[in-house]
This record gives C-alpha cells, sequence and structure tokens, in this order.
C-alpha cells in the first residue's frame, strides 16, 4: 500500500524545451505533495509543496516561473520544467502524505524522475 | 526551528559487521523521528520510524530508538549484508509542517 509513482522515469530533452513530470498517488488521495531535487551524492533539496486545487508553496530560491507545479487532483501532481537549461539536469523526486494511512508526518517516495537536458 | 545532523559517509563495512550511522536532532517538542534509505539509481524508501520518545522502530534488521535526552535517533544493524548497500537518510519534520528537514545522507557499502 501507500504506493507513489512517477513517469517518465528517466527523459532527455533539448535545451530550451520544456518537460513535464507526472507524480501520481495510486491508492490513496494525497492532499499534499512534495516536489524535491537531489544533485549526484546530495542530500534531497525540498523545491515546492503542493497542495490539491491551489497554488503550490516554492521554497526560497526557487524560480516558481521555471518550475511550474500543479497539482489537480488528489492522486496527481504535476511538475513543469520550462525552457530547461544544463543546470536543471538532476534527479527529481516527488512524494505524497497520506494522512489516514501513515500518520500526519509520514510521506510516501516515487520512484525519482531523472531529467537530462542536452 | 527544527534541524538534523547526520553522520558523514562513506562508511563501508564488511559482511556481517555491526552497522551505526548517527543521527541528532533538534526540535520543538517531540516530533516523529525518520530513517529513510535510496537504494541506487531509485526514490526514497521508509525504513523504519519513531513517534514519540523512547519508540524503538525497527525494520529488515535495522533499529533506531528515539531518545530524547540525547536527541538522537541512531541506526543500527547486528550484520549487515551486500544488499544493504545504500544510502541512509534521518529526517525530521520542519516545526509545525508537513515538510521533512533530511539530513545529508550517509552512504553504506558493504562488501563480500
Amino acid at each position: 500500500g501507500a504506493v507513489v509513482s512517477q513517469h517518465p522515469s528517466w527523459v532527455i530533452c533539448k535545451s530550451g524545451t520544456s518537460v513535464k513530470i507526472e507524480c501520481r498517488s495510486l491508492d490513496f488521495q494525497a492532499t499534499t505533495m512534495f516536489w524535491y531535487r537531489q544533485f549526484p551524492k546530495q542530500s534531497l533539496m525540498l523545491m515546492a509543496t503542493s497542495n490539491e486545487g491551489s497554488k503550490a508553496t516554492y521554497e526560497q530560491g526557487v524560480e516558481k516561473d521555471k518550475f511550474l507545479i500543479n497539482h489537480a487532483s488528489l492522486t496527481l501532481s504535476t511538475l513543469t520544467v520550462t525552457s530547461a537549461h544544463p543546470e536543471d539536469s538532476s534527479f527529481y523526486i516527488c512524494s505524497a502524505r497520506d494522512e489516514e494511512r501513515g500518520g500526519v508526518y509520514e510521506q510516501y517516495f516515487g520512484p525519482g524522475t531523472r531529467l537530462t537536458v542536452t | 526551528g527544527n534541524s538534523v545532523t547526520q553522520m558523514e559517509g562513506p562508511v563501508t563495512l564488511s559482511e556481517e559487521a555491526f552497522l551505526t550511522i548517527n543521527c541528532t536532532y533538534t526540535a520543538t517538542g517531540y516530533p516523529s523521528l525518520f530513517w529513510y534509505v535510496q537504494y541506487p539509481g531509485e526514490g526514497l524508501q521508509l525504513l523504519l520510524k519513531a513517534t514519540k520518545a523512547d519508540d524503538k522502530g525497527s525494520n529488515k534488521g535495522f533499529e533506531a530508538t528515539y531518545r530524547k535526552e540525547t536527541t538522537s535517533f541512531h541506526l543500527e544493524k547486528g550484520s549487515v549484508q551486500v544488499s544493504d548497500s545504500a544510502v541512509y537518510f534521518c529526517a525530521v519534520p520542519f516545526s509545525g509542517t508537513y515538510k521533512y528537514i533530511f539530513g545529508t545522507g550517509t552512504r553504506l557499502k558493504v562488501l563480500a
């Protein structure tokens, strides 16, 4: 139970194009989802908190116009990297909170999406 | 606010050795504490958790005890296996929010 999927698992795109990454909670409803970025051999950096039906809350230093987050339903959040550049290449991980299943603070993580911008 | 300090890696051990990965925290109140594991090329998986002081979380032979007197949540395993090679993250929620603060991660390599 408490499965979170991400699609695609990896993507290569050309500089200047946009890429959309999907995060889905498969067997629970997620009122809150989180998007993280992870650089090689480093910890996770929280980018934004996504709440269903409202605007995402971005962490300091994260460009909201570059990383567009939409949480259109209780099971789907999307991250769109707009006008991607090579420095956006990274491993993007989402997580979802299921208050009923795991308790208020527990998060369930997706498998990650590796983005490479050429 | 809350914070997490985690033991730096990498840690290299022989199979069947004893493992300790230190994690200390500062927090307002007594938040839940978590250990996550990340295998190569994958996302994070919850390894274990503890929701209150003196709780012991355990899973797959790993254990961690929530010690409020030392504000620690050290991860231990009595006999590691090659398959335990991964990166381990300690995490605590931000004060009053659902967001996590992650430790820096400790890379474990177990040699056969």
